[in-house]
């Protein structure tokens, strides 16, 4: 079983739409979650981390964070064609010092 | 603010060579990790230093692998000798002491691709 487990898409969706980004992971004891956004041949940037049951808001993103059903995603709202990365989720482990665990990611596609 | 710089972006190499990957993380960063994507696969983590000492080297596929951080600033890490499969891109990240659980990011330089032939 993949520890941290995202669907690779690519999901497609039109300029100006929400975009819904999942994640589940294995460890039930995970404190810490993060979105990380990759561009093609660039460097993973953080967008959010949450670690509390519920909504987060940061501008046109909201991450959802569900503990008991061991999920986290990723909204986009008014989505833009610069939007279109790779969206990593993160998930740090419990006993696993600071280590991040990643999900292979899914690949976002913005069309105009 | 320089961010983690790595070193070098590419390197293609044959089957046995030797390559070794450097990273400078963000200055005053005590937590260093380095991880690796093959292609298509997550983003795999290798090791992580606090300072110079390994914290966690868990994540490290053998022996051929060594990873080093004298004095706690600038980390290598050596393949030696180089396989097919060691072929992906490396990514060192590096984040500040004691964090906590509310934060802890991961500052990530653009990687290293290594293409063993």
């Amino acid at each position: 079983q993949k520890e941290v487990e995202q669907n690779s898409g690519p999901l497609s969706v039109p300029e100006g739409a929400i975009a819904s980004l999942n994640c589940t992971y294995s460890d039930r004891g995970s404190q810490s979650f993060f979105w990380y956004r990759q561009y093609s041949g660039k460097s993973p940037e953080l967008i959010m981390f949450i670690y509390s049951n519920g909504d987060k808001e940061d501008g046109r993103f909201t991450a959802q964070l569900n503990k008991a059903s061991q999920y986290v995603s990723l909204l986009i709202r008014d989505s833009q064609p610069s939007d279109s990365a790779t969206y990593l989720c993160a998930v740090r482990f419990s006993g696993g010092y600071n280590k991040l665990i990643f999900g292979a990611g899914t690949r976002l596609a913005v069309h105009p | 603010e320089a961010g983690v710089t790595q070193f070098p972006s590419h390197s293609v190499i044959e089957k046995g060579q030797t390559v070794t990957l450097r990273c400078d993380p963000i200055s005053g960063h005590d937590n260093l990790y380095w991880y690796r994507r093959v292609m298509g696969k997550e983003i795999k983590f290798l090791l992580h230093f606090v300072k110079e000492s390994k914290q966690d080297e868990s994540g490290m596929p053998n022996n051929r692998f060594l990873a080093e951080r004298t004095g706690g600033t600038y980390s290598t890490l050596k393949v030696q000798p180089a396989e097919l499969e060691d072929s992906g891109v490396y990514f060192c990240a590096s984040s500040q002491e004691g964090q906590g659980l509310n934060t802890g990011e991961l500052f990530f330089g653009e990687g290293s691709r290594l293409t063993v032939l």
